[in-house]
Order: structure tokens, then C-alpha cells, then sequence
């Protein structure tokens, strides 16, 4: 069975600092797809960013980014210079990809981050 | 990102009446639709997968009869609590897949907020 982990149920960070939030996953799938979703008090689920496991780079997106050890199986989001709108739960989530259909997303149960003015 | 609309955003209903959730995918065909309930605090649960024109896939342990799912469209589904009772409050989350990237990303709508009474 596919699963998510998130050990974190709850972070704090001061403004302008730098948190890491973790996410283990359990797969014997080799094509399969991790994301970062954040959920703000609105409840509008956004995708932070995505991360395909064949690629060795790791994805990036402004102060966003990701430290993905395929053979440990961890996909950690680490968010840089943090602000007030940071404050969100978020989510790690997989799919697989079976060879031209996607399976369904599976979440973690979750991680609220507080950011600290 | 793509864009997927959710109405009503919030409704209060009395127990034993139906209730109509609509999911929309504004600027993209959504093949595949998703439904997922959120309990407070909690992760996203997978509810059911429609794809346009089949029947909906339901997860265990969700009743099919109890929340009906119509995918009549590639823009449109629609989730149905028939006979609401006060355990069915909660909050509910459409997301879409489309043809965007290959299939890659899923887009999340806003959520329905359901309070039976």
C-alpha cells in the first residue's frame, strides 16, 4: 500500500526565517509524481509545487523549494524568507503513474505552519 | 493555475432534505473529477472518482446511494447528499484533472461548507 507521512503536526517560524516542513511516502512504484499543497484558513487547496521522480533535480518555485531523496523516500518542502501568508496547513501528497493513466492522490494528515511576526 | 468553481460555498439545510453540490472546471476539460470530505482538522478523504459519462468510482465505506455523483460533462459534476443528516455536515472539496500537462496537476475547487440541522 501507498502511504504519506507527515511527522510535523504543527510548525512555527519566525518571519523572514527559513522552516522546513517533512514528508516520508512508502511506495514500490517507480514512476509516480510528490506535491506540496497548502491549505489557508479559506480551505482553497494550493498547489505549492510538484515534483516528478524521475527527475534528480529538485523542483523549485520562487521561495519554495524541495529536497527530494528518492532512495530514502523523503520530499521535504522547505520555505525560505517566510511571510504572515505562509500560515496555512500543508499537505504532501503522491500519485503514481502507471504507464499513462495517474492513480489517486494520496495525502499526508498534514502539517500547520504559524509564522510568527 | 486552472481555475475550478465550487457552489453553493457554504449551505444549512434541515435533516432528511437533498442537497446539490455543484463542481465546475472553468477553463480546461476535466476528464477526471474527484470528491473529498474534510473533517475539521483532518486530511482530505477521498469520497469518489467520476470520469465524464461513467459512473463514479466510490472509495469503501461511502455510501453510493447516500451521495450521488453525476459527471454529465467535461466541465461539470455534481454531488448529491440525498436524505442529509446532521453526521453528513461537513466540509466538501471537488478537484479536476484535465488535459493540462500531460494530466499531471489536479485542481482543487473551494470547498462547500455543509451544516445539517
Amino acid at each position: 500500500a501507498q502511504t504519506v507521512t507527515q511527522s510535523q503536526p504543527e510548525m512555527s517560524v519566525q518571519e523572514a526565517e527559513t522552516v522546513t516542513l517533512s514528508c516520508t511516502y512508502d511506495t514500490s512504484e517507480s514512476d509516480y509524481y510528490l506535491f506540496w499543497y497548502k491549505q489557508p484558513p479559506s480551505r482553497q487547496m494550493i498547489l505549492v509545487i510538484r515534483q516528478e521522480a524521475y527527475k534528480q533535480q529538485n523542483a523549485t518555485e520562487n521561495r519554495f523549494s524541495v529536497n527530494f531523496q528518492k532512495a530514502a523516500k523523503s520530499f521535504s518542502l522547505k520555505i525560505s524568507d517566510s511571510q504572515l501568508g505562509d500560515a496555512a496547513m500543508y499537505f504532501c501528497a503522491y500519485r503514481a503513474y502507471y504507464g499513462g493513466s495517474q492513480g489517486n492522490l494520496i495525502f499526508g494528515k498534514g502539517t500547520k505552519l504559524s509564522v510568527k511576526p | 493555475g486552472a481555475v475550478v468553481s465550487q457552489h453553493p460555498s457554504r449551505v444549512i439545510c434541515k435533516s432528511g432534505t437533498s442537497v446539490k453540490i455543484e463542481c465546475r472546471s472553468l477553463d480546461f476539460q476535466a476528464t477526471t473529477m474527484f470528491w473529498y470530505r474534510q473533517f475539521p482538522k483532518q486530511s482530505l478523504m477521498l469520497m469518489a472518482t467520476s470520469n465524464e459519462g461513467s459512473k463514479a468510482t466510490y472509495e469503501q465505506g461511502v455510501e453510493k446511494d447516500k451521495f450521488l455523483i453525476n459527471h454529465a460533462s467535461l466541465t461539470l459534476s455534481t454531488l448529491t447528499v440525498t436524505s442529509a443528516h446532521p453526521e453528513d455536515s461537513s466540509f466538501y472539496i471537488c478537484s479536476a484533472r484535465g488535459n493540462l500537462q500531460a494530466q499531471e496537476t489536479q485542481y482543487f475547487g473551494p470547498g462547500t461548507r455543509l451544516l445539517v440541522l
